[in-house]
């Protein structure tokens, strides 16, 4: 069981967009809607911001967003501001009822 | 509003079984599924395992022999149990609610082995 391959790191400017990708396998992102994206900062415990591929907790602000096309997720944040710097992780179900997260990916906002 | 606490302590030696119990406030262990994460340092999540409040769990294959997760409804608390510890299971470990999609962690403890 490999941990889904997200990039290491992505970054954007104030007001820009930027996406982060995750990328599986048939046996679990490919083949299931329930894909799961975490922001953490330095410090915090991770914060659910996307379900489900792309439902968006109450509270999670709009500009996150999720999607999802065949075995590759992805996270788009749109209007980036510098309190979206954090660390993001991808995660989803699998074949063998199981979860696997992503290795994740660092934002900075430059 | 549930809150998660995680507690046990903080050093483990080599080769003996790291214990951790997760008190769950605010609310009712029945009704959800509840896991266990942990996140070496400086490095990603890991997750190890799922139980909810009737006892059924699921481990992540790469612990599975190594990893119990249990119930105490009475408490309303769970636990993790990783045998044989090495260096390598030093790490910060979380328990939360959910599975596919974790909607409350606990803050945190971090587990250092050493031999």
């Amino acid at each position: 069981q490999s941990a889904l391959t997200q990039p290491a790191s992505v970054s954007g400017s104030p007001g820009q967009s930027i996406t982060i990708s995750c990328t599986g396998t048939s046996s679990d992102i490919g083949g299931y809607n329930y894909v799961s994206w975490y922001q953490q900062h330095p410090g915090k415990a991770p914060k659910l911001m996307i379900s489900d591929v792309s439902n968006r907790p109450s509270g999670v602000s709009d500009r996150f967003s999720g999607s999802k096309s065949g075995n590759t997720a992805s996270l788009t944040i749109s209007g980036l501001q510098a309190e979206d710097e954090a660390d993001y992780y991808c995660s989803s179900y699998t074949s063998g009822t199981t979860e696997i997260f992503g290795g994740g990916t660092k934002l900075t906002v430059l | 509003q549930v809150q998660l606490q995680e507690s046990g302590p903080g050093l483990a030696k080599t080769s003996e079984t790291l214990s951790l119990t997760c008190t769950v406030s605010g609310g009712s262990i029945r009704g959800s599924y509840w896991s266990w994460i942990r996140q070496p340092p400086h490095k990603g999540l890991e997750w190890i395992g799922y139980i909810n409040y009737s006892g059924s769990t699921n481990y992540n294959p790469s612990l599975k022999s190594r990893v119990t997760i249990s119930v105490d409804t009475s408490k309303n608390q769970f636990s993790l149990k990783l045998s044989s510890v090495t260096a390598a299971d030093t790490a910060l470990y979380y328990c939360a609610r959910g599975v596919r999609a974790i909607d409350n962690w606990g803050q945190g403890t971090l587990v250092t082995v050493s031999s």
